[in-house]
């Protein structure tokens, strides 16, 4: 079946270190997000995609990192600049072009955690 | 950064209740609002996409309305069922500016049905 896939589901990380998230997407959507999840707050926008090679910052970028090679994968990497990383993080994709009139698909989540 | 408002915050609700939330977003430059069902340890789900003013969605026992005029948008659910025990998201697509190409989510409404 299609769908995005987002590895590790839980991620400890000691202060300092950088870690990658992973997020998978099988149906050939242009478009790919990844948001964080405070409690309390609604979704915010790390970055975004709309096509390969290409990416923007999204409303709370900084000390984050991402990269877009294939279609289908859009690695989050999170890096000892981002200071208050522990938080959940949501990875989405649609279709591109649609001015917004496409849902979003998303993964099942990553919680990080750093001690 | 656009906002966008989602009341009550929380809501209890018995069995067979009907209920309703409100999306609050901004008005212009306005494409399109989008509810999302999201249950513990799934992922999201879109439940409408809509567009137009006026426009009215229904899928089973939930509905939505859209005032894109005035800026909001409810959701209904008639006669609750445990099952529908979700964070209920919305978001607002608008165009311009540093918005465009993206959504802003709300911060969700969490809703418990008691048996």
């Amino acid at each position: 079946d299609g769908g995005i896939t987002q590895s590790p589901k839980y991620l400890f990380r000691k202060e300092g270190q950088n870690v990658t998230l992973s997020c998978e997407q099988n149906l050939n959507h242009d478009a790919m997000y990844w948001y964080r999840q405070d409690p309390g707050q609604g979704l915010r926008l790390i970055y975004y995609s709309q096509i390969v090679n290409d990416f923007q910052k999204g409303d709370i970028a900084e000390g984050y990192s991402v990269s877009r090679e294939k279609k289908e994968s859009f690695p989050l990497t999170v890096t000892s600049a981002q200071k208050n990383p522990t938080a959940f993080y949501l990875c989405a994709s649609t279709r591109r072009g649609d001015r917004g009139t496409g849902e979003l698909f998303f993964g099942e989540g990553s919680r990080l955690t750093v001690l | 950064i656009l906002n966008v408002e989602q009341s009550p915050q929380s809501l209890h609700v018995q069995e067979g209740d009907s209920t309703n939330f409100t999306c609050s977003f901004p008005s212009s430059n306005f494409y399109a609002l989008h509810w999302y069902r999201w249950e513990t340890a799934k992922s999201p789900e879109a439940l409408f996409v809509m567009t137009l003013n006026g426009d009215e969605k229904k899928k089973g026992r939930i509905s939505a309305t859209l005032n894109t005029k005035e800026g909001y948008s409810y959701l209904y659910i008639k006669g609750s069922q445990p099952e529908d025990s979700a964070t209920y998201l919305c978001a607002s697509y608008n165009a311009g500016g540093t918005s465009y190409g993206k959504l802003t989510f709300g911060q969700g409404t969490i809703l418990t049905v008691h048996p």
